[in-house]
């Protein structure tokens, strides 16, 4: 079974705190992407890289950044935690070519920052 | 920004009802767009569409695209209480980036 893990279901953080969100993906797909999922908004992307050291902003990039060191791993980094990144924050990963608009996604990490 | 709009935001049924779910979006040229359904928390594929007018259908879900009147419809016929969910509709955007833009879904109950 295809896997997309990340790390943590429940974070609560402060104000001002450095936060890693951490994803891995086991079907050594090319792509992978940061969404935040907002009631009545819907997913907006972070963040996504088609390539290991490879990063592209995606839609709502500010206050946020990323690093993919490796095939498998994509981090989400909130430098200075802020409560209006409070949300749940999903993962996902999808090949390149044939089949790439499927995604497949993590369970999501809900963050609370106070 | 594309925008996608889903209509209605929330619906509660009874088991056994039908359900139509409505997307409608504002990109003309797009590649192909895509419905999730989104129990917990992690969404899954439910179906791919990218020609206009050919119904897709998997089990009691099927849904169909109008690229003429910009809207794609997810119908969902004897309802189960399973069937709750959020449905999100997305657009593949038409630049190479592999970037989806989301609507804001639509929550579906099923009452017993």
């Amino acid at each position: 079974d295809v896997k997309v893990t990340q790390s943590s279901r429940y974070l609560v953080k402060r104000t001002g705190e450095k936060v890693f969100l951490e994803c891995v993906q086991d079907m050594d797909h090319e792509n992978m992407f940061w969404y935040r999922q907002d009631p009545g908004l819907g997913l907006r992307l972070i963040y996504f890289s088609y390539d290991v050291k490879m990063k592209e902003k995606g839609d709502i990039p500010e206050g946020y950044s990323v690093s993919r060191e490796k095939k498998e791993r994509f981090s989400l980094i909130l430098e200075s935690a802020s409560t209006n990144q409070t949300s749940m924050y999903l993962c996902a990963s999808t090949p390149t070519g044939f089949g790439r608009e499927k995604l497949f996604f993590g369970s999501g990490t809900q963050l609370s920052v106070l | 920004e594309d925008k996608v709009v889903q209509s209605p935001l929330s619906l509660v049924v009874h088991e056994g009802d039908t359900v139509t779910l409505n997307c409608s979006y504002e990109v003309t040229n797009f590649r192909s767009l895509l419905w999730y359904k989104q129990e917990k928390k992690a969404p899954t594929f439910l179906f791919m569409l990218t020609s206009s007018g050919i119904e897709k259908k998997s089990g009691r879900l099927s849904s169909i695209l109008d690229k003429k009147e910009l809207f794609s419809i997810l119908n969902i016929t004897a309802t189960q209480t399973g069937d709750s969910a959020v449905y999100l509709c997305a657009i593949d955007r038409p630049s190479n980036d592999y970037k989806l833009s989301f609507g804001a879904g639509t929550t579906v109950t099923v009452r017993a």
